[in-house]
Order: structure tokens, then C-alpha cells, then sequence
């Protein structure tokens, strides 16, 4: 079975420092994983996906991820955090093939804060 | 482009009534749809995947004669929330794919927030 870890649920930097979000998956097969991001009251916003297109994934907002499939990880960064981006991150994984039909299994999100 | 409304944003009702909520494709067509339900500083869960003309596939532990799904037209499903408990609070947000659109990507609605009284 499927599933996403995402380590610390509550990560605090500065404004301009690194930003870094963990995110580990288990899956039978090679799956399709993505990262969203949530703003409060609102919906998910994908931010970039996981399609074996290219291990280092770049997203929108200045955001990237690598897939490391020795380490079944997939972790978020960005180099600089504005006050921006201060939100809820979600982690998710999908199967490409079975009879999931498409489901997303999420982590557990990961609250991004970020210091003036 | 991919675009999905749910409607209402935020609705307050008594305990005992009946809840709808819509969630709409505004500029695809959607086979498949997905609802979830998201409690305060937690994960989305996922209740139960709607495709369109069918009856619905519930998640393990998902009342589905409390939470009735429909899914009545390519661009329209519908949760209604059925004798509405204060337990029944929580953010719900729909979910939708593009048939055809590889990588199992999934399009999220603003979410709905209920409140039971």
C-alpha cells in the first residue's frame, strides 16, 4: 500500500533563508507524486508533479523538488522564503497503475512559517 | 483553464438537517471526481471517488448513507451531508480529473466549510 511521510509538521525559517520540506513515500511501483500548497480557508494549489519526466522537479513560486528513488524521497525546497509563502504543504503520492483509479494518498502537511 | 467552483463557500445549520454541496467543473469535462474532508491542522481524507454515472466508491469507514454522493452530469457532483451532527463540522473539498490527463493529476475546488450547530 501506498503512503507519504512528511517529516516535522511545523517548519519555521526566515525571510530569504532555504526552505526545506520532507517528503518520503512508499509505493510497489514507481508512482506520480506531487506537493500542493494550501493557503488558510482555501482549497489546494498544485505547486509541481513528479512524472519521471526529470529527477529535479521546478514548480511555481520558485519551488523545486528531486526525486530520489534510493532514498524515496521527494523533497520540497525553495532558496529564498518570502513572507508569501507562509502555508500549509502537502506531500502526495499516486499509483500510475491498478485499480486506485487516480487516488491521491496526502502526508500529513507540513505549516510553513516564515520570520521577518 | 481547469477550474472547479464548490458551492456554497461556508454554511451554518441546525443539528438534524440535510446539507448540500456542489462542486463544478467550469471548464472541462470530469468523469471522475473526488471528495474530501479535511479536520483543522490535519490531512485531507479522502471519502469517496463520484464518476459520473455510476454510484460512488467509498473509503473504508465512510458512512455512505450519511454522506450521499451523486454525480449526475459530467461538470456536477454532489455531497450532501445527511442529518447533520456538530461531529459532521470539517472542511470539505472536492477534487476533479481531466479524462485522459495522464499522471493521475488532480484539480481541488476553495473547500466548503460546515458548521452544525
Amino acid at each position: 500500500a501506498q503512503s507519504v511521510t512528511q517529516l516535522g509538521s511545523h517548519v519555521s525559517v526566515s525571510e530569504g533563508a532555504l526552505v526545506l520540506l520532507r517528503c518520503n513515500y512508499s509505493s510497489s511501483v514507481p508512482p506520480y507524486l506531487f506537493w500542493y500548497v494550501q493557503y488558510p480557508n482555501q482549497g489546494l494549489q498544485l505547486l509541481l508533479k513528479y512524472t519521471s519526466a526529470a529527477t529535479l522537479v521546478k514548480g511555481i513560486n520558485g519551488f523545486e523538488a528531486e526525486f530520489k528513488k534510493s532514498e524515496t524521497s521527494f523533497h520540497l525546497t525553495k532558496p529564498s522564503a518570502h513572507m508569501s509563502d507562509a502555508a500549509e504543504y502537502f506531500c502526495a503520492v499516486s499509483e500510475r497503475r491498478g485499480n486506485q483509479g487516480g487516488k491521491l494518498i496526502f502526508g500529513q502537511g507540513t505549516e510553513l512559517s516564515v520570520k521577518p | 483553464g481547469a477550474v472547479v467552483s464548490q458551492h456554497p463557500s461556508r454554511v451554518i445549520c441546525k443539528s438534524g438537517t440535510s446539507v448540500k454541496i456542489e462542486c463544478r467543473s467550469l471548464d472541462f469535462q470530469a468523469t471522475t471526481m473526488f471528495w474530501y474532508r479535511q479536520f483543522p491542522k490535519k490531512s485531507l481524507m479522502l471519502m469517496a471517488t463520484s464518476n459520473e454515472g455510476s454510484k460512488a466508491t467509498y473509503e473504508q469507514g465512510v458512512e455512505k448513507d450519511k454522506f450521499l454522493i451523486n454525480h449526475a452530469s459530467l461538470t456536477l457532483s454532489t455531497l450532501t451531508v445527511t442529518s447533520a451532527h456538530p461531529e459532521d463540522s470539517s472542511f470539505y473539498i472536492c477534487s476533479a480529473r481531466i479524462p485522459g490527463l495522464p499522471y493521475n493529476e488532480q484539480f481541488f475546488g476553495p473547500g466548503t466549510r460546515l458548521t452544525v450547530l
